[in-house]
């Protein structure tokens, strides 16, 4: 089983700013990684597949990278909508999710 | 605009079935783009995928809870279900049901997800 490590477990960041958020695989996945949004209450939503390539509808200030184990999630410049739980997953083999970094206002 | 809703008991007994069923509107779960997943996440934790089913019927599992695991598809009534036997309280989670897409290679449509509690 590929295990995701997500860091850092919390983040705190003001509106406005910039988040940067890393996931990491525990062998080679190539650039088959998504990320995922989830606020309380809601099912995820799907942010970023390929490491890179925004899904349907996601505004430009999300935007990913990474290759091969080390990925990163970067939200430009935070919007109030944005403060939730992000999770990686990868689809290199079968699917496995990261425990996810809950993004939370400072 | 394409939904879809899990249904099923929200409270099972341990040792029991767990029977799940995520009926699919707005579109046909017979198109080839797609396969169709179960989900789960327990309380305060994060996200295990179940396994998968194609409209052919054919199906994939995570290894765990591999055994215990059947998924099935009904394409003349647009759903898919699940079914896990011997259930225990670390069964107990939100049951999601989700669209994968072959060609965006992510989760990209789910439902809001069923609340399962195991408990006697």
């Amino acid at each position: 089983e590929i295990v995701m490590t997500q860091s850092p477990a919390t983040l705190s960041v003001s509106p406005g700013e910039r988040a940067t958020l890393s996931c990491r695989a525990s062998q080679t996945i190539s650039s088959k990684l998504a990320w995922y949004q989830q606020k309380p209450g809601q099912a995820p939503r799907l942010l970023i597949y390929g490491a890179s390539t925004r899904a349907t509808g996601i505004p430009v200030r999300f935007s990913g990278s990474g290759s091969g184990t080390e990925f990163t999630l970067t939200i430009s410049s935070l919007q109030s909508e944005d403060f939730a739980v992000y999770y990686c997953q990868q689809y290199n083999n079968w699917y496995t999710f990261g425990q996810g970094t809950k993004l939370e206002i400072k | 605009q394409l939904q879809l809703q899990e249904s099923g008991p929200g409270l099972v007994k341990p040792s029991e079935t767990l029977s799940l069923t995520c009926t699919v509107s707005g579109g046909s779960i017979s198109n080839s783009t797609y396969y169709w997943a179960w989900i789960r996440q327990p309380p305060g934790k994060g996200l295990e995928w179940i396994g998968s089913v194609y409209y052919s019927g054919t199906t994939y599992y995570n290894p765990s809870p591999r055994s215990r695991v059947t998924i099935s598809i009904d394409t003349s009534k647009n759903q898919f279900s699940l079914k896990l036997t011997s259930v225990t309280a670390a069964d107990t989670a939100v049951y999601y049901c989700a669209r994968r897409n072959i060609v965006v290679f992510g989760f990209d449509m789910w439902g809001q997800g069923t609340m399962v509690s195991v408990s006697s």
